[in-house]
């Protein structure tokens, strides 16, 4: 069964405090993995989408990195303004279906 | 990107009732999603609204509990029919522009909050 974690649940840090969120996959075959944004009341937002380990995509202070059972978000002196649920999502090769799984989401607190 | 809006916003419906929710985009698309996302978890993939034809369900997921239509390409229903207080919860409906195998990015709509009493 494809699976999606995320650690830590939360996450809490100062402004300009630099930390690393991780995503745990367990999937047959992986045709993608996102990252997304997802404010309180929202839809979630598209941040990136990685396809194969060793791949890296920044955006202004976000990173993220794939492996081949992991991804990071990094986030480099964060604001207040980046506080947000981060979800990391897999899609797996199936013959039918989509097959989006979404992890539960880390919940990050920037404090200024 | 996409602008997406749902309606309604929320609402609050009885038990044994059907809610219809409407998806609309404000340029054509490929694909169009359908989501739930319960009180505090993350978000599952009720199924691919097909623009003329039916829709594909994923696992766990009916035609008969939740039935989608997609008249065209900007738009579609989901209805969620004969509630119980399980199926209190937010549906989101995303789009993405592409229709490659692997899709860069989905755009969500804002929600539809339901809640079954």
């Amino acid at each position: 069964e494809d699976q999606v974690t995320q650690s830590p649940e939360a996450l809490r840090l100062q402004e300009g405090e630099s930390s690393s969120l991780n995503c745990s996959y367990t999937v047959s075959g992986l045709r993608g993995l996102f990252w997304y944004r997802q404010d309180p009341g929202k839809g979630p937002e598209f941040l990136f989408t990685l396809y194969s380990a060793g791949e890296e995509k920044e955006k202004e202070r976000l990173k993220a990195t794939l492996t081949k059972k992991e991804s990071f978000l990094h986030i480099t002196a964060p604001k207040p303004e980046d506080s947000a649920t981060y979800l990391c999502a897999v899609q797996a090769r199936r013959n039918y279906g989509q097959n989006f799984v979404f992890g539960p989401g880390t919940r990050l607190s920037v404090l200024p | 990107s996409a602008v997406i809006s749902q309606k309604p916003s929320r609402d609050i419906c009885q038990r044994g009732t059907s809610l219809t929710i409407q998806c609309q985009v404000d340029s054509q698309v490929t694909m169009m999603f359908w989501y739930r996302q319960q009180p505090g978890q993350s978000l599952t993939l009720i199924a691919t609204a097909n623009q003329g034809s039916e829709a594909t369900y994923e696992s766990g997921f009916v035609i008969d509990k939740f039935p989608i239509s997609r008249p065209n390409l900007t738009f579609s229903t989901l209805t969620v029919s004969n509630m119980s207080p399980e199926d209190s919860s937010i549906y989101l409906c995303s789009v993405a522009p592409s229709s490659e195998l692997s899709y860069n990015e989905q755009f969500f709509g804002p929600g539809t909050r339901l809640t079954v009493l």
